[in-house]
């Protein structure tokens, strides 16, 4: 079974601390993506990753970055946190280039006090 | 660019009651189309998926769906719930076209289920 691991189920930090979301997975995925879950909006993507150091922007990156240095792993910064990026973090991870069915972490929920 | 549509937030049926689930999405050609699951605190499981061939899919867990051309559909229904089912739903659409592998998701029914 595919295994996608997300380093904390729960998080809290203050408005203007950097922020490290961290999320592995162990079938050797090419793409990964994080999204953010809020309550009437579903999942909005933020970014993912198709390889090694690539990555694209998705519907809502503005105040987050990516980082990606090796395949298994896809982290998400938050520079600098505010308030409105309250909300549940997914990562997912799919195997190749196509519309394959992307595999799910169990989420971060993160609140910035 | 595709959408996805799910008309219904929340809905409530009574154990053992069959099941319907909205999703109507707005693409150009046939685009892939998935059903996930997402139970309480956990992430999001797929419960099937449409590509081409058969309308009618079969997924895990008793669920199936079907996927209307005509009316731009893709409802997911279940013969009998169980209170296990309670849980959100999630529609979800992406471009065969697309070199990327992104897929655009609903916003979503919370399904509770009745004693």
């Amino acid at each position: 079974d595919v295994k996608v691991t997300q380093s904390s189920r729960y998080l809290v930090k203050r408005t203007g601390e950097k922020v490290f979301l961290e999320c592995v997975q162990d079938m050797d995925h090419e793409n990964m993506f994080w999204y953010r879950q809020d309550p009437g909006l579903g999942l909005r993507l933020i970014y993912f990753s198709y390889d090694v150091k690539m990555k694209e922007k998705g519907d809502i990156p503005e105040g987050y970055s990516v980082s990606r240095e090796k395949k298994e792993r896809f982290s998400l910064i938050l520079e600098s946190a505010s308030t409105n990026q309250t909300s549940m973090y997914l990562c997912a991870s799919s195997l190749g280039t196509r519309q394959e069915t992307q595999y799910f972490g169990p989420g971060t929920r993160l609140l910035v006090l | 660019a595709q959408s996805v549509t799910q008309p219904d937030i929340h809905i409530t049926v009574s154990e053992g009651a069959s099941l319907e689930l909205r999703c109507n999405y707005s693409y150009g050609a046939t685009p892939y189309l998935f059903w996930y699951v997402q139970s309480p605190g956990q992430g999001l499981q797929l419960l099937l998926k449409y590509f081409s061939g058969d309308t009618l899919v079969q997924g895990i867990k008793g669920f199936e769906a079907e996927f209307k051309r005509s009316q731009s559909s893709f409802n997911l229904r279940k013969p009998s719930v169980h209170w296990s089912d309670a849980a959100e739903y999630f529609c979800a659409v992406g471009d065969p076209y697309s070199s990327a592998s992104k897929i655009i998701f609903g916003s979503g029914t919370r399904l509770s289920i009745r004693p």
